[in-house]
């Protein structure tokens, strides 16, 4: 089972609007990473912050990281409706090898 | 590069019959996952190589299920016998390493009836 975070798990917002979802953990963590995922399409990755970093940006998207809150937040500005997906966190723990995904945020925007 | 490819992109067979999905990671990447997804469980590891070696199965959820790597360009997930529940989509995604960006293939739809 997943043991991230995410919250909402479903928004549903306007095109144009800017959408936030944010992810919680409870570990430590060497890096975090958000993935997006098309309905019946594999993820895709969006960006990778490392732990020693607070903000990441790519595009329209801006990550943030506050290691003290265990959180990260995912920003998406201007919204399309083709940004309509699914959005996942994932991290790498400094305990294990392993990536482990949340349990997604399904975003919605609505043209 | 073509990413990561899986086969059969479909797959609908009789409960009992064999399942075998196939996976060939991306030329270069030492690290290689298969997941199942379902609506209601979610996106679930189940299990994940390292140059070739099997490094945690935990979450292969009964012994019907089975993964292989004989090679670095090549994975197999079996399933034998399949049952109903199997059903779902199952991803095989690769990685330079373990902790770095993991990239997805289209998945494998299964279908138990």
């Amino acid at each position: 089972s997943q043991q991230g975070e995410e919250d909402p798990q479903a928004l549903s917002i306007q095109e144009g609007e800017n959408a936030t979802m944010n992810c919680s953990y409870k570990t430590s963590i060497n890096n975090l990473q958000w993935y997006r995922q098309n309905s019946g399409r594999g993820l895709v990755h969006l960006i990778l912050i490392r732990s020693n970093e607070r903000e990441k940006h790519s595009g329209r998207l801006r990550v943030t990281l506050d290691t003290s809150k265990k959180s990260s937040s995912l920003l998406i500005t201007a919204s399309r409706a083709a940004d309509t997906a699914s959005y996942f966190c994932a991290r790498t723990e400094t305990s294990g090898s392993r990536l482990t995904f949340g349990e997604g945020t399904q975003l919605t925007v609505n043209p | 590069d073509a990413g990561v490819i899986q086969s059969p992109r479909h797959e609908v067979t009789e409960m009992g019959q064999e399942v075998t999905l196939r996976c060939k990671p991306i030329s270069g990447h030492n690290s290689l996952f298969w997941y199942r997804q379902t609506m209601m469980r979610g996106l679930e590891l189940l299990i994940y190589f390292n140059n070739n070696v099997p490094i945690d199965d935990s979450g292969m959820p009964e012994d019907r299920f089975s993964a292989k790597m004989p090679n670095a360009s090549f994975s197999t997930l079996k399933i034998q016998p399949s049952e109903p529940r199997d059903s779902a989509v199952y991803f095989c995604a690769s990685s330079f390493t373990l902790q770095e960006t993991q990239y997805f293939g289209p998945g494998t739809r299964l279908l138990v009836l």
